[in-house]
């Protein structure tokens, strides 16, 4: 069964440096999406990809973040200059279409120290 | 007012008896509502999902939609102990979902 993957399972980083979390979504999934979650919360919304661009984006995914496409299957979250708050797991997921269901990854567990 | 509310847990149930888990939501315009089901360390996996209003049965568990009163269930029949986990609804509109804060389900053998 197709699974969407996620590179690498763990980061550690320190606070100020970029980061880059990899996802590999759903090859016949057209719509992307980065969600977080830190621990003991919820699970929360970042920004959502299609046809190469920011569909929706959460007040939390400002300027310090990014998204890309760089290749026919990477999708990739950037944090440009990472803070303690940072510190969460990272959950890509896809789907076929805008409102369809959404699989997850298993997650990036990101530790800024 | 919270945009995804669960009811609160833990829920604790014997095995073998119905768990009858809760969600309500603000936005009347969601158009898809789906549960996940997430263990301890590991990512939202998807169980049900559904769209129109009634209900939905995929083996053990049965997702109830109510647009009208905001409102969407998920019963899991025969629970088993390995249905132990947190179990989250979420609501989606235009590609975001958006997520409640889970409720944690214990069946005890």
């Amino acid at each position: 069964e197709p699974e969407v993957t996620q590179t690498p399972s763990h980061q550690v980083t320190q606070m100020g440096q970029e980061v880059i979390l990899r996802c590999v979504p759903i090859s016949n999934h057209l719509y992307f999406y980065w969600y977080r979650q830190i621990l003991g919360q919820k699970v929360e919304f970042l920004v959502s990809f299609y046809n190469n661009e920011i569909s929706e984006k959460s007040e939390i995914f400002d300027d310090q973040f990014s998204v890309e496409r760089p290749d026919g299957s990477n999708f990739t979250l950037k944090i440009r200059s990472t803070k303690l708050e940072d510190s969460a797991m990272y959950f890509c997921a896809s789907s076929v279409r805008q409102e369809g269901e959404q699989y997850f990854g298993p997650g990036t567990r990101l530790t800024v120290t | 007012q919270k945009e995804v509310e669960q009811n609160s847990g833990p829920l604790s149930v014997p095995e073998g008896a119905i768990a009858s888990l809760n969600c309500t939501y603000s936005d009347r315009g969601s158009q898809s509502f789906f549960w996940y089901r997430q263990y301890s360390g590991k990512s939202p996996e998807l169980i049900m999902f559904i769209y129109s209003n009634g209900d939905k049965e995929d083996g053990r568990f049965t997702a109830q939609l109510n647009k009208a009163s905001q409102y969407v269930s998920l019963l899991i029949r025969d629970s088993q102990p390995s249905d132990s986990a947190t179990y989250l609804c979420a609501v989606g509109r235009a590609g975001k979902s958006t997520f409640g804060d889970g409720t944690t389900l214990t069946v005890k053998p």
